[in-house]
């Protein structure tokens, strides 16, 4: 069974300050895809990054970047420099892809980032 | 183009009553996930839906069913509604089965007393 761990419940960092998100998954498929999504206070998820199991690249986006680690299952998200923007739950997230289960979500438990001006 | 459309924002029940939830996904986008996302229990997936089809659903009760109307909307029915039941249903979409990412819609909080 798939199984992703976010452990930081909830980071509070004040502006500017850089903050990583930790996420380890389990999954016993060769083929795996891996997301971040941001949740706002709205509600809506927000699609952040997707990677494949055979991309091991790391990947930065402005502020964020992603460090993905096959050796530690792990997929962690960096935002640099802090805005107040970015209070969010941050949601690590699994998918085996639509031949295993039809690309259903399998998510960490979220973290709760609060960036303080 | 429109996103992912949810109805209603809020839905407030008493224990025992159905609820509907309604869904409507982007334009060409055939697959539609739900999923409940309950205090203190995290997202979790609920049924998959795509061209028409119940295609796989989560560890839930058979109370909880939906179906895919041929314009890929999608309703999530939700029977003898329980205290727990409590939570923000979240619909998603994505063109096809090609594991790209998927699109949320703002949800639908159902309360239930």
């Amino acid at each position: 069974a798939q199984k992703v761990t976010q452990a930081q419940t909830e980071i509070s960092v004040v502006e500017k300050e850089d903050v990583t998100l930790d996420c380890v998954y389990e999954t016993r498929d060769t083929t795996y895809y891996l997301f971040w999504y941001k949740q706002p206070p709205s509600g809506e998820l927000v699609f952040l990054i997707r990677r494949n199991s055979f991309d091991e690249q790391n990947e930065i986006s402005g502020r964020y970047s992603w460090n993905f680690q096959k050796s530690t299952s792990s997929f962690n998200f960096t935002i640099t420099a802090s805005q107040v923007v970015d209070s969010a739950v941050y949601f690590c997230a699994l998918s085996e892809g639509w031949k295993a289960a039809g690309n259903k979500l399998t998510f960490g438990g979220g973290t709760r980032v609060l960036v303080k001006p | 183009e429109a996103g992912v459309t949810q109805s209603p924002t809020h839905l407030i029940k008493t224990r025992g009553q159905q609820a509907t939830l309604r869904c409507s996904p982007i334009s060409g986008h055939t697959s539609v996930y739900w999923y409940q996302q309950a205090l203190g229990l995290g997202l979790q997936f609920l049924l998959w839906y795509d061209e028409g089809e119940e295609r796989n659903r989560g560890n839930f009760p058979p109370r909880f069913s939906g179906r895919q109307f041929p314009n890929y909307s999608s309703e999530l029915n939700v029977n003898a509604l329980e205290l727990e039941d409590s939570a923000l249903y979240l619909c998603a979409a994505m063109p096809g089965l090609s594991p790209n990412e998927q699109f949320f819609g703002p949800g639908t909080r159902l309360t239930v007393l």
